[in-house]
């Protein structure tokens, strides 16, 4: 079965670099979700996209944004970028379905790790 | 909105003893509730996810949870857990239509 891919599986930048991430949810999944999870530390939410229009945010830094496109595929953009950015970046997909009761499980790509020199 | 406590941060356990890794959570509303894991440098996985129906669930790897709304508890439970448990564990919560919510993560160790 297809699974949540990212893109690149690695990453490494410089300070005050840009850098862009990928992924390619589930077909027919409603819903995409980046989180990002630094070392020893529990995934935390960044924002979320159902149906290509942002759902939620999280703890987003204002130097990243993120969109969903036509085919669903969603994009992380990372400017200026910080040491602090370092990390291992989600991306998980889901059919939340709020008209037909979806359960929201999240299904996960193997992340995206960035380093910043 | 929900919310997850995961109770244990460190759970070291010797091979072959039984685990239990807790999980709480509170809601206004019905949830469903999910524990993945996270093996060294890899993706999450879902274990096992209770959605309705009986509260036992069972999931991979031998692993199962009983769900208590009473007690607003999750926990996850193994008999005998060996060497390739060793894992970080996220207790999960969403509910229809509305954010997902993780815990803050268990590290199990189980030693040989």
């Amino acid at each position: 079965a297809a699974g949540v891919i990212q893109s690149p599986r690695h990453l490494i930048k410089e300070k005050r670099e840009t850098a862009t991430l990928k992924c390619y949810p589930i077909p027919r999944h409603d819903t995409v979700y980046w989180y990002q999870q630094g070392p020893g530390q529990d995934p935390q939410f960044l924002i979320s996209f159902y149906e290509k229009m942002q759902s939620d945010k999280g703890s987003i830094p204002d130097r990243f944004s993120a969109q969903q496109f036509s085919d669903y595929h969603s994009e992380l953009n990372m400017s200026s970028l910080e040491l602090g950015d370092s990390a291992l970046y989600f991306c998980a997909s889901s059919l939340v379905g709020r008209f037909e009761g979806g359960t929201g499980e999240l299904f996960f790509g193997e992340g995206s790790r960035l380093t910043v020199l | 909105a929900q919310s997850v406590t995961q109770l244990d941060s460190q759970v070291p356990v010797f091979e072959e003893a039984p685990v239990e890794l807790r999980c709480n959570y509170s809601s206004s509303v019905s949830v469903y509730l999910f524990w993945y894991v996270q093996y060294p440098n890899q993706g999450l996985q879902l274990l096992l996810k209770y959605l309705s129906g009986s509260t036992l669930v069972k999931g991979i790897n031998g692993f199962e949870a009983e769900f208590n709304k009473s007690q607003t508890s999750f926990h996850l439970r193994k008999p005998s857990v060996h060497i390739s448990d060793t894992a970080e564990y996220f207790c999960a919560v969403s509910a229809a239509g509305n954010q997902f919510y993780f815990g803050t993560g268990t590290s199990l160790t189980v030693i040989p």
